[in-house]
């Protein structure tokens, strides 16, 4: 399974866009890379998923170097509600993913 | 539809006591997923039931935890007896793979004290 290293924490304010980036660079040629959100007391839930380029939804954007070796997650426009911790997993889809500590992303009013 | 359902949400329970975590996971998922998370930590796969049938349980303490999904729907988790380092969320999660995009969700978790 390939090694994900992303930052401890982050800190932005309300308003802005929020990258996250996360290395991957031993991902193989089935892995997916998949971003989730928790929120304190929840289960952590599924924002975006992506295998390369770009990947745009309702909630995120998702960006893919053609090497593949890290990703990008962009939040457009934070607000308050966007404090959570931030999980890149990497892996093919169906197999056993691991959470690392994830990305503590901390908006500020 | 409805998510993944737990309970109870929260246990307190003396060391060497027993403890059992149920969970029902989305109509049609086959595949079901325990997790513990200690604080501060991301989740860490225990056990990952594929209908009634075990995937993966290699990070399952085995001495104490067990697991069962019988009929491949409902699952529950049980640890016996329990130590202080089990204190932590419990969480089940079940999976889909629709569209091309393979998604895991998770219930609201069990938060387990061991005192």
């Amino acid at each position: 399974l390939a090694k994900t290293t992303q930052p401890i924490s982050m800190d932005s304010y309300e308003g802005q866009e929020v990258n996250i980036t996360c290395s991957h660079n031993n991902i193989a040629t089935n892995d997916y890379i998949t971003w989730y959100q928790q929120f304190p007391s929840q289960g952590p839930r599924f924002i975006i998923q992506g295998y390369k380029t770009k990947v745009t939804n309702e909630v995120a954007s998702l960006f893919i170097p053609a090497d593949r070796k890290s990703s990008t997650l962009s939040l457009p426009r934070v607000s308050l509600s966007d404090t959570a911790v931030y999980y890149c997993l990497v892996g093919d889809l169906g197999d056993k993913i691991i959470f690392g500590k994830g990305t503590r992303l901390h908006i500020l009013p | 539809e409805a998510g993944v359902a737990q309970s109870p949400r929260y246990k307190i329970i003396e060391k060497r006591q027993s403890v059992a975590f149920w969970c029902n996971p989305i109509s049609g998922h086959a595949t079901l997923y325990w997790y513990q998370q200690i604080l501060g930590q991301g989740p860490k796969l225990l056990i990952q039931f594929q209908n009634n049938g075990v995937v993966d349980d290699s990070q399952l303490p085995k001495d104490r935890f067990s697991a069962e999904r019988l009929k491949g729907v409902d699952s529950t988790l049980k640890i016996q007896p329990a130590k202080l380092e089990d204190s932590a969320v419990y969480l089940c999660a079940s999976s889909s793979l629709s569209g091309g995009v393979y998604e895991q969700y998770f219930g609201p978790g069990t938060r387990l004290t061991v005192t």
